[in-house]
């Protein structure tokens, strides 16, 4: 089956530099969350897209942006890199389209992460 | 917004032995989910566990069960037969209707001894 797609999988900037990341959900996901996961940290929400349109935004930092595109992709933009930005950078999505309230199980399906190195 | 509260940063377990991971969550939402998810050191997030709150029956997957305490907000995470490639970091995490996304919990370490 298919899974969601993050690339690339690993990154490695220098600080102040930009790095894009991009994730394609599963086919027919329409909604899709970034999460930034520290060294030894939980996972933290960014931001979250329905439909093409931002839904939800989390703790993500002024110099971060993202989009979901008319394919449902979605691209995290992040600018003026610092050494704190370091981190595994998930990209999760889920559909609501499903029957019903009780068809929602309100799961997401992660991707494999891209992990961003700053130095 | 939801919190998650694991309070047991790590654990360890004998190989083939049972061992309970602790969860709490609190929520204003009459709507919402409960996950276990596992992440190995490749950093793959893994669904292990998924228990809906409307549920008054105990999920359970093959040697993973959970204790749901509705009135409690706690959500405990029982694995049987422990193996080594149970090792990982475990998170708990509850996606409440209201605000639509998952929110985790800090994490526990679990660690499986030969």
């Amino acid at each position: 089956a298919a899974g969601v797609i993050q690339s690339p999988r690993h990154l490695i900037k220098e600080k102040r530099e930009t790095a894009t990341l991009k994730c394609y959900p599963i086919p027919r996901h329409d909604t899709v969350y970034w999460y930034q996961q520290g060294p030894g940290q939980d996972p933290q929400f960014l931001i979250s897209f329905y439909e093409k349109m931002q839904s939800d935004k989390g703790s993500i930092p002024d110099r971060f942006s993202a989009q979901q595109f008319s394919d449902y992709h979605s691209e995290l933009n992040m600018s003026s890199l610092e050494l704190g930005d370091s981190a595994l950078y998930f990209c999760a999505s889920r559909t609501t389209l499903a029957g019903g309230p009780l068809d929602d199980t309100g799961e997401l399906f992660f991707g494999e992460g891209s992990r961003l190195t700053v130095l | 917004a939801q919190t998650v509260t694991q309070s047991q940063p790590e654990m360890s377990v004998q190989e083939a032995e049972t061992v309970t991971l602790s969860c709490t969550y609190d929520t204003s939402e009459s709507d919402y989910y409960l996950f276990w998810y596992k992440q190995p050191p490749s950093r793959q997030m893994i669904l292990v566990i998924r228990q809906e709150a409307y549920k008054q029956q105990n999920a359970t997957e093959n040697r993973f069960s959970v204790n749901f305490q509705k009135a409690a907000k706690s959500f405990s995470l029982k694995i049987s037969d422990s193996q080594l490639g149970d090792a990982a970091m475990y998170f708990c995490a509850c996606w409440a209707g209201g605000s639509e996304k998952l929110v985790f919990g800090k994490g526990t370490k679990l660690t499986v001894n030969p």
